[in-house]
């Protein structure tokens, strides 16, 4: 039962490089998502979408980009990366397709970034 | 907007004894659900409860209930019967309805004392 695989789960960048947090999951959900972890502010909504071609802003979208050809794939892109974007990501999926308040999000396991 | 608030960002609680993690949340959308989840020092997140606004009864699973207070906006998590292995970061999360977003609070790290 593989669920939501992200891909890496360690990575170490220079700042101004780019690179992709790689996000699949097998249960047909139409809502995934993307959010970051630091220190003493929780989890922090970067980009959902929910569907195939539909995606919109979170609360920190800015530095990242996503996009969601498939129900699978939700692929998370940082054009330059900064300092500042040094954190742990989490892509999460959920089967709810009447709004954020009817069904729990699954998470992958999370991936390490650090950005020297 | 939606918004989550945790008080306390850290607790200890004795093996065997109940525990109560304090949640408010404010939201403009008058369906919502709430959430709690644990993520032990390995990192994963993982889902404990629900509770969707007009359910009637606090919602319970297993060892972990929800003490949900509408009028107040409080969703507090009960944990009876601590384990050693109830160490963890907990985070309580809103989701409206009408709207494709999950907001969390800022958690809650609970150290249980053999």
């Amino acid at each position: 039962n593989a669920g939501v695989t992200q891909t890496p789960k360690f990575q170490v960048l220079k700042t101004g490089q780019s690179m992709t947090l790689q996000c699949a999951q097998d249960m047909n959900h139409e809502y995934m998502s993307w959010y970051r972890q630091d220190p003493g502010m929780g989890l922090r909504l970067i980009h959902y979408s929910v569907g195939a071609g539909i995606t919109d802003q979170g609360e920190v979208p800015n530095g990242y980009n996503v996009s969601r050809s498939t129900t699978e794939d939700f692929p998370l892109r940082l054009l330059s990366a900064a300092p500042s974007q040094t954190s742990v990501y989490f892509c999460a999926s959920s089967p709810t397709s009447g709004g954020a308040g009817t069904g729990e999000l699954f998470f992958g396991e999370g991936s390490r970034l650090t950005v020297l | 907007a939606q918004k989550i608030t945790q008080t306390q960002p850290g607790m200890f609680v004795q093996e065997k004894e109940a525990v109560t993690l304090d949640c408010t949340y404010d939201t403009s959308d008058p369906s919502y659900g709430l959430f709690w989840y644990k993520q032990p020092s390995s990192g994963e997140m993982i889902f404990l409860i629900y509770q969707g606004s007009y359910d009637q009864q606090n919602a319970t699973e297993g060892r972990y209930s929800l003490n949900f207070q509408k009028a107040r906006k409080s969703a507090n998590l009960v944990i009876s019967a601590s384990q050693l292995g109830d160490s963890a970061m907990y985070f309580c999360a809103v989701g409206g309805k009408g709207t494709y977003k999950y907001i969390f609070g800022t958690g809650t790290r609970l150290k249980v004392l053999a």
